[in-house]
């Protein structure tokens, strides 16, 4: 079958480093994605990772090992306007997106 | 970069009347667009794919009679909530590729409509 898992929430401290978690279970992969959504929005597009590695995009960096079935997020240089949900999914076979329900990151002063 | 305009972005109507949500790629063509629905601290959930000129592809579990879709163009898509009840109150998204089936610049969202059936 097909899941997917990441925590419901965490808690950094501005100016920090905090990595969060995706694991996946899937026989087809096409990909994982990284969706940033504030609360009442729609999410945000912030990466995609379809081969081993990490990719970095400024303070935002996603790391996938697909024969581990893992993919993490890195944000640094953690910011108050981070406070967000994470969302990380992927792509199956079939080309359909299977979300997470996302992680609630709390950023404190 | 890629933009999808939904629109309204609220809307509050009464038990057994009908919501028409419309989603528009402002910039590109989008041949798939995708209606999801979620609940409060809840995941994205797929309710179905809608294809340009062609019937929608509805998820196991969602009335098709129910939320009515239309993808009459490459760059519009609507969902219709026919016979809104209380229950069907939730934030529906939708979303577009601008590549190709596996896109390396994600698939973007509309900014989201949130339905409240009184």
């Amino acid at each position: 079958g097909q899941n997917i898992d990441q925590p419901t929430e965490m808690t950094a401290t501005e100016g920090a480093i905090v990595q969060i978690n995706c694991t996946y279970q899937t026989s087809g992969f096409n990909g994982l994605f990284w969706y940033q959504q504030h609360a009442g929005e729609a999410p945000t597009f912030l990466s995609y990772n379809v081969l081993d590695g990490l990719e970095e995009k400024g303070r935002f960096s996603s790391f996938l090992s697909r024969s581990k079935g893992y993919s993490y997020l890195l944000l640094k240089e953690l910011q108050m306007k981070d406070s967000a949900s994470y969302l990380c999914a992927f792509m199956d076979s079939n080309y359909q997106l299977i979300w997470g329900a996302g992680t609630k990151l709390i950023i404190k002063p | 970069g890629a933009v999808v305009s939904q629109h309204p972005s609220r809307v509050i109507c009464k038990s057994g009347t009908s919501v028409k949500i419309e989603c528009r790629s402002l910039d590109f063509q989008a041949t798939t667009m995708f209606w999801y629905r979620q609940f409060p601290k809840k995941s994205l959930m797929l309710m179905a794919t809608s294809n340009e000129g062609s019937k929608a592809t509805y998820e196991q579990g969602v009335e098709k009679d129910k939320f009515l879709i239309n993808h009459a163009s490459l760059t519009l898509s609507t969902l219709t909530v026919t016979s809104a009840h209380p229950e069907d109150s939730s934030f529906y998204i939708c979303s577009a590729s601008e590549g190709e089936i596996a896109p390396l610049y994600g698939y973007t969202f509309g900014s989201g409509t949130r339905l409240t059936v009184v």
